[in-house]
């Protein structure tokens, strides 16, 4: 079975500086993708970034990165230089078994993220 | 580009009435997902689909029912709501790496 850990409820950020946002996961499937995504007031999901099981590289998308270590089974979310538009509540996720044709995502309980000017 | 529609948006049911909610996706992707939101809890998977004429449960498939006749369309259905059922209810379908969401469906069982 899989599961997302996020353990930050709530986090505040000061306008321009950077946050993380933290996810472990746990998954006894050697290969799995990592996701992350935002969903802000209105409600809709918005696919951040995404960091493969076998990625040599953290993944990284404009102001978003995606810290990544394996050995400690985490994916943690880094935005730099927030701006008031960032807060919004972000959801780590996981697909693992890729040969399992279950294929759904698993998710965290989320981080709300407040900007504060 | 509409992505993936869910309807309706927004609907209050009374307990033991059913409905059913339908979700559209003009991407042609093979997956397809039903999920609900609740307060803390994430996204938990309902049921979900590998193809046209093909369902599955997830997770917490107990009070819904799902079909997929056509590719692009999947449906969930309860027969009897039951005030447990109250949430926020998405739709997702994915290409090969990345699930795209409907906007929501706001359910209200009184």
């Amino acid at each position: 079975a899989q599961k997302i850990t996020q353990t930050q409820p709530g986090m505040f950020v000061q306008e321009k500086e950077a946050v993380t946002l933290d996810c472990t996961y746990d998954t006894s499937d050697p290969s799995y993708g990592l996701f992350w995504y935002k969903q802000p007031s209105s409600g809709e999901m918005i696919f951040l970034i995404y960091q493969g099981s076998y990625d040599q590289q953290n993944a990284t998308e404009g102001r978003y990165s995606l810290n990544f270590q394996k050995a400690r089974k985490s994916a943690n979310l880094v935005i730099s230089a927030s701006q008031l538009g960032d807060s919004a509540m972000y959801f780590c996720a996981m697909r693992a078994g890729w040969d399992t044709g279950r294929r759904a995502l698993t998710f965290g309980s989320g981080t709300r993220l407040q900007v504060q000017p | 580009n509409a992505g993936v529609t869910q309807t309706p948006k927004f609907r209050v049911l009374k307990t033991g009435q059913s409905m059913t909610l339908l979700c559209a996706q003009d991407m042609n992707h093979e997956y397809m997902y039903w999920y609900r939101q609740d307060p803390g809890m994430g996204l938990r998977l309902i049921h979900y689909s590998v193809g046209e004429g093909t369902t599955a449960k997830g997770e917490v498939p107990d009070g819904y029912n799902v079909s997929r006749l056509k590719k692009q369309n999947f449906l969930l259905g309860l027969e009897s709501a039951a005030p447990s059922q109250t949430s926020v209810y998405f739709c997702a379908s994915r290409d090969t790496l990345t699930a795209f969401f409907g906007q929501g469906t706001r359910l209200t069982v009184v």
